[in-house]
């Protein structure tokens, strides 16, 4: 079946990054997009960017540019999200999660990556 | 962006009752709507896609209509389990957006 298996938390000071990785198994690595998902403690969920696996293009929302970078291994069919110049507010779960077709669902998701930033 | 606006933001409601959810969107995104349920610790489960059409495994007490700029969510016949968070999504702009969430709760 469809998985998707995300790093363990971590722990950063304000000002350094953190790369988190999404591990994939079940599918076809190259035939689905990914999509990077955060949620800060009791707040909704919002979205960050997207990595097509099959080329490695990638996209961000406006508010993250700069700051992200979304990668892929093909060989180990792992996605990862690079998260730099961190503050405080970057505190939150990280999810990545398969997005499937038609209308761009999300279909299958990792269980989440905690990064806390604290001084 | 797209505004994703969804109501009530908080819901109470008791096994049994049948409950709506709305998602209104701030520009026309046609069908282009997912609904997920979320649980306390847990990630998003996908429940509707493409406004209408349910996942598989998701239960038929689940059921969901809209198109353009006004969606709703049902849920009938609610069991201890559906006692959650539900966001609607928008993927018809490039850039993604949820809506803020609607809890439900038990009364």
């Amino acid at each position: 079946q469809v998985q998707l298996v995300q790093s363990a938390a971590e722990v950063k000071r304000p000002g350094t990054a953190v790369r988190v990785s999404c591990r994939t198994s079940g599918y076809p690595f190259t035939n689905n997009d990914i999509y990077w998902v955060r949620q800060a403690a009791g707040q909704g969920l919002e979205w960050m960017g997207w990595i097509n696996p099959n080329s490695g293009n990638s996209g961000y929302a406006q508010r993250f540019k700069g700051r992200v970078s979304l990668t892929r291994d093909i060989v180990t069919a792992t996605a990862y999200l690079e998260f730099s110049s961190l503050r405080s507010e970057d505190t939150a779960i990280y999810y990545c999660a398969r997005v499937g077709s038609p209308t761009s669902k999300l279909d299958s998701w990792g269980q989440g990556t905690l990064v806390t930033v604290s001084s | 962006d797209i505004q994703m606006t969804q109501s009530p933001s908080a819901l109470s409601a008791s096994v049994g009752d049948r409950v709506t959810i709305t998602c209104r969107a701030s520009q026309t995104i046609l069908t282009y709507l997912n609904w997920y349920q979320q649980k306390p610790g847990k990630a998003p489960r996908l429940l509707i896609y493409a406004a209408s059409s349910s996942e598989g495994g998701v239960p038929s007490r689940f059921s969901a209509s809209g198109s353009g700029t006004h969606f709703t969510l049902t849920i009938s016949d609610l069991r201890p389990e559906d006692f959650a968070t539900y966001y609607c999504q928008q993927t018809y702009d490039t850039v993604i957006t949820f809506g803020q969430g609607t809890r439900l709760d038990i009364k």
